[in-house]
């Protein structure tokens, strides 16, 4: 079976400095993650994936995730916070089939000026 | 359209009613999903489109929830005999093409919030 888990449901950083989202996956077969981003009032959009390609994974906005099979982590980084970067970001995981997403419960991240 | 339209953004509804829910996905897109998001919790997948076909309604809470893709274009969530439970946002997203996830990416729209009273 598929889960994912975020650590920390809600996550504060200085505009400026780094931001370390957490997720950890639990999957019987090697896992596809995606990280999506939830502006207020709004959809999801996807940030970046992981589908078995290379490890470290680069997606819009400068952030980036890690995929680390011996952690069963998918971590999501961005080097500086910006003002803008605060939203309700959620971690994926990918069932079997194909069509059907497991979501962590989400970490909202808020930036202080 | 330019994305995935829903409406209503927000519904009351009294218990005991009946709610649709419709979602109008981006034109020419294979696949529609519906996910339930209830307060401070990720999306939970309801149900899954391939054009008109439902492949998949594993994620369907009860059999008060019913949904419909019938032309494979646009498609409507109805919710019978609503319950305080059934609060929740109710999201749409769509993709591309009919394949699996992995290489087709998904758009959602903005969801709508239902309350029930």
């Amino acid at each position: 079976a598929q889960s994912v888990t975020q650590l920390g449901s809600h996550v504060s950083v200085s505009e400026g400095a780094l931001v370390l989202l957490r997720c950890n996956y639990s999957s019987s077969v090697p896992p596809y993650l995606f990280w999506y981003v939830q502006y207020p009032n709004q959809g999801l959009q996807l940030l970046l994936k992981y589908t078995s390609a290379a490890t470290l994974v680069k997606g819009i906005n400068g952030f980036e995730a890690e995929f680390k099979k011996s952690e069963t982590s998918f971590h999501l980084t961005k080097p500086s916070a910006h003002m803008s970067d605060a939203a309700e970001y959620f971690c994926a995981v990918l069932v079997n089939t194909g069509n059907q997403f497991y979501f962590g419960t989400g970490t909202s991240l808020t930036v202080i000026p | 359209g330019a994305g995935v339209s829903q409406s209503p953004r927000y519904k009351v509804a009294k218990r005991g009613q009946d709610v649709a829910l419709r979602c109008d996905p981006i034109s020419g897109h294979v696949s529609l999903f519906w996910y339930q998001q209830a307060l401070g919790q990720g999306p939970e997948f309801l149900t899954y489109f391939q054009n008109e076909a439902q492949l998949d309604k594993s994620g369907l809470p009860s059999d008060r929830f019913f949904a419909e893709r019938p032309e494979g274009s646009v498609s409507t969530l109805k919710i019978q005999r609503t319950q305080q439970e059934d609060s929740a946002v109710y999201l749409c997203a769509s993709s591309l093409r009919g394949e699996g996830l992995a290489k087709n990416i998904q758009y959602f729209g903005a969801g709508t919030r239902l309350s029930v009273l």
